[in-house]
């Protein structure tokens, strides 16, 4: 079955740099997403693209996807402490929700 | 606030148990889902729920049970067939369960099972 595949697996930066994580995923899709889980918690939805979309935009967070590559890319631009969490994304082919595949995340530590 | 309330947020049992995790949103979601988290995994499907009154399995359903009897409840049984129960459970919801509809997650119920 497709997966997304999160890269680099653990990313460390200092405060006010730009972060980038990559997801490659295998099969045609629908939508892609990306979610934010802070340690121990639930996963916060932050940007969903949809397959005939280049890329989208929110805040300090820009999202690309490549369906001839099948990868996306989420950059987080002046990154702050507080973004320091695991970021997630993930995939559909099928009609529904529930055919959602999540990576295993990238874990984003920003340095104050 | 309207969100997805998860409890106990620790819950510990011993080995031969069956145990309850429950999940209630105020969201007015019809669609349903709980998931497993691993160390080091991404999430994987147990159960998902699109509409009251029915539920169908996802991924790793075995070992466990489901029921939606309220729209704003879907509470998850962990039985004593799960071999290897120990892990972080998330439930979420979205307003149906096409595709484009994000989820919503509650902060999850980690279970140790001993």
């Amino acid at each position: 079955s497709q997966q997304g595949e999160e890269d680099p697996q653990a990313l460390s930066i200092q405060e006010g740099e730009n972060a980038t994580m990559n997801c490659s995923y295998k099969t045609s899709i629908n939508n892609l997403q990306w979610y934010r889980q802070n340690s121990g918690r639930g996963l916060v939805h932050l940007i969903l693209i949809r397959s005939n979309e280049r890329e989208k935009h929110s805040g300090r967070l820009r999202v690309t996807l490549d369906t001839s590559k099948k990868s996306s890319s989420l950059l987080i631009t002046a990154s702050r402490a507080a973004d320091t969490a695991s970021y997630f994304c993930a995939t559909d082919a099928g009609g529904s929700n529930y055919k959602l595949t999540f990576g295993k995340g990238t874990l984003l530590t920003v340095n104050p | 606030d309207g969100g997805i309330t998860q409890s106990p947020k620790y819950l510990f049992r011993k080995e031969g148990q069956n145990v309850t995790l429950s999940c209630e949103q105020n969201l007015n979601h019809d669609a349903m889902y709980w998931y497993r988290q691993d160390p080091g995994q991404g999430l994987r499907l147990i159960y998902y729920s699109q509409i009251v009154n029915d539920f169908q399995k996802g991924d790793i359903a075995e070992g466990y049970s489901v029921s939606r009897e309220k729209k704003e409840s879907f509470p998850l049984t962990v039985t004593s067939a799960q071999k290897n129960p120990t892990a972080f459970y998330l439930c979420a919801s979205s307003p149906t369960g096409g595709i484009g509809s994000p989820l919503h997650f509650g902060n999850g119920t980690r279970l140790t099972v001993t």
